[in-house]
């Protein structure tokens, strides 16, 4: 069955634009989280949706927020963009939200 | 709160050798536990997980971990390194409610010297 795909595997923005990145879960999964990856900071987790509620958030600033579709494709909107924001973004899916995530291979954003 | 600590950032290996990736938690609660593999340009893969059944938990690609609550570990071992196992490795604690976030320890860089 197919994984999880992040959609578009590398964007590169201007300082103070915005972007959304889209994660598609596997099917049948309901929960889907958001990672971000720097090499400073490693792995933080930015937010969790199950059925369209956020269910959990990390402690990133406002400018970072997300949604979870009805078909529980996920995207996930950072305004303002700073230089810090450059990172790989990981979207994670799981059935239920419990333990069995699967990850995608991650958006690669570049704040130029 | 939960933290993930791994001790050293860059572990080198002869092919053949023994893989050992060290990994210590803090939990208040009982908690879920992982390691996962990122090879470059690439996510996590999950390698392996312990979720309170057996202590000895094995995964993928030969590599096992065995939880030990006395020591708040779990270490990652592999008996026999193949050049494929070069990677970054990392470890993570998650709780056990429904929707609980993993936290990610720092990562272990692997290399596999020939």
């Amino acid at each position: 069955k197919a994984g999880v795909t992040q959609t578009p595997r590398y964007l590169i923005k201007t300082r103070g634009q915005q972007v959304t990145l889209s994660c598609s879960p596997i099917s049948g999964h309901r929960s889907v989280s958001w990672y971000q990856q720097t090499p400073g900071q490693g792995l933080q987790f930015l937010f969790e949706y199950f059925s369209e509620t956020q269910r959990n958030k990390g402690n990133f600033p406002g400018r970072f927020s997300g949604r979870q579709f009805s078909n529980s494709r996920s995207e996930m909107n950072v305004s303002t963009l700073e230089l810090g924001d450059s990172a790989l973004y990981l979207c994670a899916s799981s059935l239920d939200g419990l333990y069995g995530y699967t990850f995608g291979s991650g958006t690669r954003l570049t704040v130029v | 709160a939960q933290s993930v600590t791994q001790l050293g950032s860059h572990v080198s290996v002869s092919e053949g050798a023994l893989v050992l990736l060290r990994c210590n938690y803090s939990s208040s609660v009982p908690p879920y536990l992982f390691w996962y593999v990122q090879y470059p340009n690439q996510g996590l893969q999950l390698l392996l997980k312990y979720t309170s059944a057996a202590t000895l938990v094995k995964g993928i690609n030969g590599f096992e971990a065995e939880f030990k609550k006395s020591e708040t570990s779990f270490h990652l071992t592999k008996p026999s390194a193949h050049m494929s196992d070069a990677a970054e490795y990392f470890c993570a604690v998650s709780g056990r409610n429904y929707g609980q976030n993993f936290v990610f320890g720092p990562g272990t860089r692997l290399s596999v010297l020939p």
